[in-house]
């Protein structure tokens, strides 16, 4: 089964409005992190932001913040002020902290965002 | 901040051939490692968890013979495509933890192999 859900193969959006990526995990872990990642054309996987299982306040970092609802498992990406440099593949991941203190990441499908000017 | 390079950036090679790739961590040992394999315009495939010191994990369909994966220390990790075949073409990208400390997966910039 898959353990990480991004269901908008494609997003538009204009130049200056938000947009939401959607995310949705599955685990059976206490202890996990979530995270999305950028990718632009060059492939270089940009970190954008964190969230921790117990975090009880939503992350955010700039222009993004993450919306978290761990009852519902979602963990969606919020890109306030869209820009033009935003367009990119984004990728919903998920860390399980497994036995013996490893740790296994877990990709997405992602999304394909496109901002028009 | 913490930063993961990776060595050739790209690389052609002839069917047959072998090719190394290279991932470093350089402000941060990392004792795990881990390779994942891209094709165009889809998500990142884990292939294997790179171990320093021990064996590396290999990833259900992932062919250990042709994937060998050797972590000699705490700062290097490498891939090496063994008997290349043009269905080996694809984008590689190596990534580590530093524990303890930031959380975030620090990604190398990833490695394009195109086999001929």
């Amino acid at each position: 089964a898959q353990k990480i859900t991004q269901t908008q193969p494609g997003m538009f959006v204009q130049e200056k409005e938000a947009v939401t990526l959607d995310c949705t995990y599955d685990t059976s872990d206490q202890s996990y992190g979530l995270f999305w990642y950028k990718q632009p054309s060059s492939g270089e996987m940009i970190f954008l932001i964190y969230q921790g299982s117990y975090d009880e306040q939503n992350a955010t970092e700039g222009r993004y913040s993450l919306n978290f609802q761990k009852a519902r498992k979602s963990a969606n990406l919020v890109i306030s002020a869209s820009q033009l440099g935003d367009s990119a593949m984004y990728f919903c991941a998920m860390r399980e902290h497994l036995s013996g203190g490893s740790y296994i990441p877990t990709f997405g499908r992602g999304t394909s965002l496109i901002v028009h000017p | 901040g913490a930063v993961v390079s990776q060595h050739p950036s790209w690389v052609i090679c002839k069917s047959g051939t072998s090719v190394k790739i290279e991932c470093r961590s350089l402000d941060f040992q990392a004792t795990t490692m881990f390779w994942y394999r891209q094709f165009p315009k889809q998500s990142l495939m884990l292939m294997a968890t790179s171990n320093e010191g021990s064996k590396a994990t290999y990833e259900q369909g992932v062919e250990k013979d042709k994937f060998l994966i050797n972590h000699a220390s705490l700062t290097l990790s490498t891939l090496t495509v063994t008997s290349a075949h043009p269905e080996d073409s694809s984008f590689y990208i190596c990534s580590a933890f530093r524990l303890p400390g930031p959380y975030e997966q620090y990604f190398g910039p990833g490695t394009r192999l195109t086999v001929t």
